[in-house]
């Protein structure tokens, strides 16, 4: 059974540090990862799709990382911003019979920038 | 449109009311999935459709819950004789397709805000 950790659950940084923020994820068969960002109280905004045959994706100043092999992604957010506070989750697309193509979630990771 | 659309925004239903909460998906967008969220909880999958075709409801919770698609657009949840345990908010994402390569991305509307009395 695919299982998605994220760590860490928290992170409190201040203006213009680079983040780290990691996940994993127990069963390498995936078809893809992608990276969510959620704001309190909304729904989510997709950040980065990353396909199980790539290595990782760039969108301005975030960059995601993939090593599905050992079962874990990373999203790399550059020079961090009080509006960049928020939730981050990663989930990943699994085959599973029946032609579902469902993600399986971790719990995210909330994030504070600080001015 | 140009994103998924979810109405209403918020509900609040007394113990044992029936709600119904709509998803708009992207147009052309094949796949539309059901989510569940929880309070400080990452999304849990309700059900799936591939067009009109329910082809996953493993995660509706009890038979209390019923989704349809039937013209392969537009999309209802429904929850019967609510439960305090309902509360949550409920996401829907659509995708162009599924599986492997291009245009698998998912998009997710703002969600319900399902809170029961």
């Amino acid at each position: 059974k695919q299982e998605v950790t994220q760590i860490p659950a928290a992170l409190s940084v201040p203006e213009g540090e680079n983040l780290v923020l990691n996940c994993s994820f127990t069963d390498s068969a995936i078809y893809n990862l992608q990276w969510f960002r959620q704001d309190p109280g909304k729904g989510l905004t997709s950040l980065l799709l990353i396909q199980s045959s790539q290595r990782e994706q760039t969108s301005g100043r975030l960059n995601a990382s993939l090593d599905k092999s050992s079962g874990r992604s990373t999203l790399y957010i550059a020079a961090s911003q009080p509006g960049d506070s928020a939730t981050y989750l990663c989930a990943v697309s699994t085959p599973k019979a029946g032609n579902n193509r469902k993600l399986i979630w971790g719990l995210g990771t909330s994030l504070a920038v600080n001015p | 449109g140009a994103g998924v659309s979810q109405s209403p925004r918020y509900k609040v239903a007394k113990r044992g009311q029936d709600v119904a909460l709509r998803c708009d998906p992207i147009s052309g967008h094949v796949s539309l999935f059901w989510y569940q969220q929880a309070l400080g909880q990452g999304p849990e999958f309700l059900t799936y459709f591939q067009n009109e075709a329910q082809l996953d409801k493993s995660g509706l919770p009890s038979d209390r819950f019923f989704a349809e698609r039937p013209e392969g657009s537009v999309s209802t949840l429904k929850i019967q004789r609510t439960q305090q345990e309902d509360s949550a908010v409920y996401l829907c994402a659509s995708s162009l397709r599924v599986g492997q390569g291009a245009n698998t991305e998912a998009f997710f509307g703002q969600g319900t805000r399902l809170t029961v009395v």
